[in-house]
């Protein structure tokens, strides 16, 4: 069966520090990657996507994510984190989701 | 404002008893999806829909039923043979109705279910 890895489940970083979460994936044919993020009290909504083309995807609020296709990975990137940062970070290959990793940014 | 729109947001039930949790999109997307979401699980596939009709099993499919009777609306009923319902559901739908998982998901705010 499919699955997502993600390696770390709770992220503590103080502002501007840098942000690295992994995320790994069995392979299962084309690649369809995706990052959502689920800010408090809001809707699960998409940070970014990968399908083909240049491995290294921006996406909103700064964020990047690179897809090494020899790794399985697709590890989320943000060189200067934010206290609005602070949310609940999914990753997803098709419709499989990891387990999540909550990040927690001070001030 | 487009957008999807599940209800009731908290809802208890005692042990034994069926509860349909809605789900209601007015985006016009094809596709839509349950998923169930626990704490230090991520979110878990139950069902989807890629077409009026028609649905498919996901991962988690056991103890749950839906039905796709309209575009826009694709209700989920936790039957009482779910053995562990306790838990916070989400509702998505996609543009696409492809199988291929290209799709990107669009979001409710979710329902709480708790069982008593």
């Amino acid at each position: 069966a499919q699955s997502v890895s993600q390696h770390n489940h709770h992220v503590i970083l103080s502002e501007a520090a840098s942000l690295e979460l992994g995320c790994n994936y069995s392979y299962g044919g084309t690649v369809n990657l995706f990052w959502y993020v689920q800010y408090p009290g809001q809707h699960l909504q998409l940070l970014l996507k990968y399908f083909s083309g240049d491995p290294l995807v921006k996406g909103i609020k700064g964020f990047e994510a690179e897809f090494i296709k020899s790794k399985f990975s697709f590890n989320l990137r943000k060189p200067s984190v934010q206290w609005s940062d602070t949310a609940e970070y999914f990753c997803a290959h098709k419709l499989i989701f990891g387990a999540g990793t909550r990040l927690a940014v001070h001030p | 404002d487009g957008g999807i729109t599940q209800s009731p947001k908290y809802l208890f039930r005692k042990e034994g008893q069926n509860v349909t949790l809605s789900c209601e999109q007015n985006l016009n997307h094809d596709a839509m999806y349950w998923y169930r979401q626990d704490p230090g699980q991520g979110l878990r596939l139950i069902y989807y829909s890629q077409i009026v009709n028609d649905f498919q099993k996901g991962d988690i499919a056991e103890g749950y039923s839906v039905s796709r009777e309209k575009k826009e609306s694709f209700p989920l009923t936790v039957t009482s043979a779910q053995k562990n319902p306790t838990a916070f559901y989400l509702c998505a739908s996609s543009r696409d109705r492809g199988a291929s998982g290209a799709n990107v998901l669009t979001f409710g705010a979710g329902s709480r279910l708790t069982v008593l």
